[in-house]
């Protein structure tokens, strides 16, 4: 699998939008782009994941960039639930292979 | 639709011991995967497996580990001989297929803490 790069930490106001970006140089034309995040003491759980057009959920929007080299996770109202780390993983859709976990994104909500 | 289930959620073990997770997957799915996180770091992959497989294994230490996926049953995570090293969170993820890429998802259970004194 590809390798993902992020920033270690960031930080929001709650209520305002949050994006969280993830530079991807090395992707394939097979990789999808996925999104997970983990609660404190929680196991990880699905954000979103895409391949070359940018998704919508009911969590958040993910934008890839027009060469897929970088994407975007987008919180539209970040609360402070939304505190957790936050990683960005490629997953070649061919393969039946593990989800490599890099080390994320800490995100802190401020009140 | 119950979701992935670990047992126990906290496991306390002498050095020495020998420590037993069990993992049942969201029902339907049939493959497995188990994640070892130490403390303040992230998800190392350890084992994926399918019903009596193991399919890709690259991430289990060579001594003392070992997983199973039964036809029935849930899937066990074995350690042997524990040493404090060995604690760690661990958690269980199942999929309905290895297409992952194109469902996209992994679920995740809660996790077992095993604490080595």
């Amino acid at each position: 699998d590809a390798k993902t790069t992020q920033p270690n930490s960031m930080e929001s106001n709650e209520e305002e939008p949050v994006h969280l970006p993830c530079n991807h140089s090395t992707i394939s034309g097979t990789d999808y782009i996925h999104w997970y995040r983990q609660l404190p003491s929680q196991g990880p759980e699905y954000v979103i994941h895409g391949l070359t057009s940018n998704v919508n959920n009911r969590m958040a929007s993910l934008a890839i960039a027009e060469d897929r080299k970088s994407s975007t996770l987008i919180l539209h109202r970040a609360t402070l639930r939304d505190a957790a780390v936050y990683y960005c993983i490629l997953r070649d859709v061919n393969y039946g292979q593990n989800f490599v976990f890099g080390p994320g994104t800490r995100l802190s909500v401020l009140p | 639709n119950a979701g992935v289930m670990q047992n126990p959620r906290h496991l306390v073990r002498r050095r020495g011991q020998e420590a037993r997770l069990r993992c049942s997957p969201m029902k339907g799915h049939s493959h497995v995967y188990w994640y070892r996180q130490l403390p303040e770091e992230g998800l190392k992959f350890m084992v994926y497996l399918q019903k009596e497989n193991i399919i890709d294994e690259s991430g289990m230490p060579k001594e003392r580990f070992s997983a199973e996926f039964p036809k029935e049953g849930p899937s066990i995570l074995r350690i042997q001989q524990v040493v404090r090293g060995d604690s760690a969170a661990y958690f269980c993820a199942s999929s309905h297929s290895d297409r992952g890429g194109k469902s996209g998802e992994l679920f995740f259970g809660e996790g077992s803490r095993l604490t080595v004194l």
